[in-house]
């Protein structure tokens, strides 16, 4: 059964702090790799698409990286407006989605 | 402005009702998708459309039904039939299935009284 895990389920990062979200996965013809941030009641902001193992894609403060088996995204000093949910989703014939992982920054 | 839009933001309903929520794009997207969100669950598809007049259930769409009359509409009616109709409701669009990137709308909360 195609499956999408996302780690830590929450995470609590002092303004600075460097730290990676996981998004581990196990599905049949991966046709590709979504990130998204989701504020609380609003709908799910684009961040990256990633296609194939080794693929890194870079956004301000965000690095997403991908391998055959999961895919991180690297937050480096973030800033309390980087606190979000950020989800990540699996394209098979169909987007999967994990259950996202919920960021705080504080100062 | 290119984009996807969802109204009401909010919407009540009373048991035994049916509720239509819209959906619009203006980005030229041949894909649309209605996704439920619940707290503590990944998105789950409700249905999705690869061109007008023609449209797929996804893994959640007894009690809901849709329409695409229009390549830039894809209304979703939540109908009586759905035991537990309260969540909050994302509408997606992508240039074509799977592989492409879906770009979200800005979510519908729907609450049953």
């Amino acid at each position: 059964e195609d499956q999408v895990t996302q780690s830590p389920e929450a995470l609590r990062l002092q303004e600075g702090e460097s730290s990676s979200l996981n998004c581990s996965y196990t599905v049949s013809g991966l046709r590709g790799l979504f990130w998204y941030r989701q504020d609380p009641g609003k709908g799910p902001e684009f961040l990256f698409t990633l296609y194939s193992a080794g693929e890194e894609k870079e956004k301000e403060r965000l690095k997403a990286t991908l391998t055959k088996k999961e895919s991180f995204l690297h937050i480096t000093a973030p800033k309390p407006e980087d606190s979000a949910t950020y989800l990540c989703a699996v394209g098979t014939d169909k987007l999967i989605f994990g259950t996202g992982t919920r960021l705080q920054v504080f100062p | 402005d290119g984009g996807i839009t969802q109204s009401p933001k909010y919407l009540f309903r009373k048991e035994g009702q049916n509720v239509t929520l819209s959906c619009e794009q203006n980005l030229n997207h041949d894909a649309m998708y209605w996704y439920r969100q619940d707290p503590g669950q990944g998105l789950r598809l409700i249905y999705y459309s690869q061109i007008v007049n023609d449209f797929q259930k996804g893994d959640i769409a007894e009690g809901y039904s849709v329409s695409r009359e229009k390549k830039e509409s894809f209304p979703l009616t939540v109908t009586s039939a759905q035991k537990n109709p309260t969540a909050f409701y994302l509408c997606a669009s992508s240039f074509r299935l799977s592989t492409d990137t879906q770009y979200f709308g800005p979510g519908t909360r729907l609450t049953v009284l």
